[in-house]
């Protein structure tokens, strides 16, 4: 199957600080990246939907002046969460899809990143 | 709005068979997913259902009945390695959309 990686995959920040998460598809462009978050014990919930060369889309009530996304390049996706708080302790996890041909209802999620904000 | 109900716990005895069962209900529909995860890790892919019926993969199959709106994910000959969280998921749109999850499923093996 299709590579995605995430970097870093562990992070501990001061509050106030911010941090950013980098997502690369290894061996396939993706046009489309999504970016979730899983709390402990809870479920995967989508935070945005990355786009290549225009703005992300934002799942409502996530705030995207502290969110930032930038899909720079068809291999590479970043989230920046700015003035990080401790409730923003979370597991992040990006995901890929290379679209149809690439196999329906598969997407490819890279290994995460957990964010501790102290 | 969409939703996913699937049991929120299940325990069952190394090499017994166990069924999670899914339940959605969403504005359209693209296919039904399954992934699993172990505590800390990834999501990983184990089946999709496009069309009603009985997917194998190994030792784990899954089903989908489209007019019920219901999917199972069955495992057989349990192994302790087994224990884990298992999610379905669907995509209510076509094309290169996200999956929406349901809540997950933590499997326990015990011998």
């Amino acid at each position: 199957g299709a590579v995605v990686s995430q970097h870093p995959s562990r992070v501990i920040c001061k509050s106030g600080t911010s941090v950013k998460i980098e997502c690369r598809s290894l061996d396939f462009q993706a046009t489309t990246m999504f970016w979730y978050r899983q709390f402990p014990k809870k479920s995967l919930m989508l935070m945005a939907t990355s786009n290549e060369g225009s703005k992300a889309t934002y799942e409502q009530g996530v705030e995207k002046d502290k969110f930032l996304i930038n899909h720079a390049s068809l291999t590479l996706s970043t989230l920046t969460v700015t003035s990080a708080h401790p409730e923003d302790s979370s597991f992040y996890i990006c995901s890929a899809s290379r679209g149809l041909a690439g196999g329906v209802g598969e997407q490819f999620f890279g290994p995460g990143t957990r964010l501790t904000v102290l | 709005g969409q939703s996913l109900e699937q049991p929120s716990e299940v325990t069952a005895v190394e090499g017994a068979i166990v069924q999670i069962n899914c339940t959605y209900q969403t504005s359209g529909f693209y296919g039904l997913s399954w992934y699993q995860q172990h505590d800390g890790g990834a999501p990983t892919f184990l089946s999709y259902n496009a069309l009603d019926g009985l997917e194998e993969t190994g030792r784990f199959s899954s089903f989908l009945s489209r007019s019920d709106s219901y999917g199972y994910l069955l495992l057989q000959e349990l192994q302790m390695k087994d224990s884990a969280s298992y999610f379905c998921a669907v995509r209510d749109r076509g094309g290169n959309t996200p999956l929406v999850f349901g809540k997950g499923t933590r499997l326990s093996v015990i011998a």
